[in-house]
């Protein structure tokens, strides 16, 4: 176990929806990082944040947001949802803001848009 | 742009046998590079990184600037090396960019 918790596990919804993934990083660690994976476009990396503030974008859609709160977990909300946004949303932490830190990952949410 | 390139898909190979993941990369400033683990079932997890030098579980990386690689290899596999194993680079400070990934399996 790596300590880092993400809910819910899975999530099934319908196109058009908004979903909340949520993170919880190990306990001390400042920075959360965001990543898809999916079938065809293997782990993508989303977003950094650390200690509450954006560090760094990947290829995030502007349908996806994410924030961090002042007790260091994150959400990913995801809105208008498409079919091609089933994947595994995974997140990872790291102690401080420097990702070639080692990044321990959580268990994945499995989003499946029907 | 791609940043990190993991040419093979799928990777089947005989217990005993050697097992080399290709990984090659594009960066033009001084790259960190990792290899990360995800096996069955279980998180992905860091394997090794090439700052450390370092042999786990019987895996070594060899950082090559003039090739643009990363190759990770072992002499003798074993079936519980059986997993999905992303290269990784570090462009900057901030995000780490992952291959496509290499799904290895190893055969009794």
């Amino acid at each position: 176990d790596s300590g880092v918790t993400q809910t819910p596990k899975h999530l099934i919804t319908a196109t058009g929806q908004r979903v909340t993934l949520r993170c919880s990083p190990r306990s001390g660690d400042l920075s959360v990082y965001w990543y898809q994976q999916s079938l065809d476009q293997g782990l993508q990396f989303l977003i950094h944040y650390y200690n509450g503030e954006e560090r760094a974008k990947g290829n995030i859609l502007e349908r996806f947001s994410a924030q961090q709160f002042p007790d260091l977990h994150s959400e990913l909300n995801l809105s208008s949802l498409e079919l091609g946004d089933s994947a595994l949303y995974f997140c990872a932490s790291s102690v401080d803001g420097v990702a070639k830190n080692i990044q321990y990952f959580g268990a994945g949410t499995r989003l499946s848009v029907l | 742009a791609q940043r990190v390139t993991q040419p093979e898909k799928l990777l089947s190979v005989f217990k005993g046998a050697p097992v080399e993941l290709k990984c090659n990369y594009s960066y033009s400033g001084s790259p960190e590079l990792f290899w990360y683990v995800q096996y069955s079932r279980q998180r992905l997890q860091l394997l090794l990184r090439h700052i450390s030098r370092e042999s786990i579980k019987g895996f070594t990386a060899d950082l090559n600037k003039g090739e643009t690689s990363f190759h990770l290899k072992k002499p003798f596999a074993q079936e519980e090396d059986s997993a999905m194993y992303y290269c990784a680079l570090s462009e900057n400070d901030y995000k780490l960019s992952f291959g496509a990934g290499t799904t290895v399996t190893v055969r009794a």
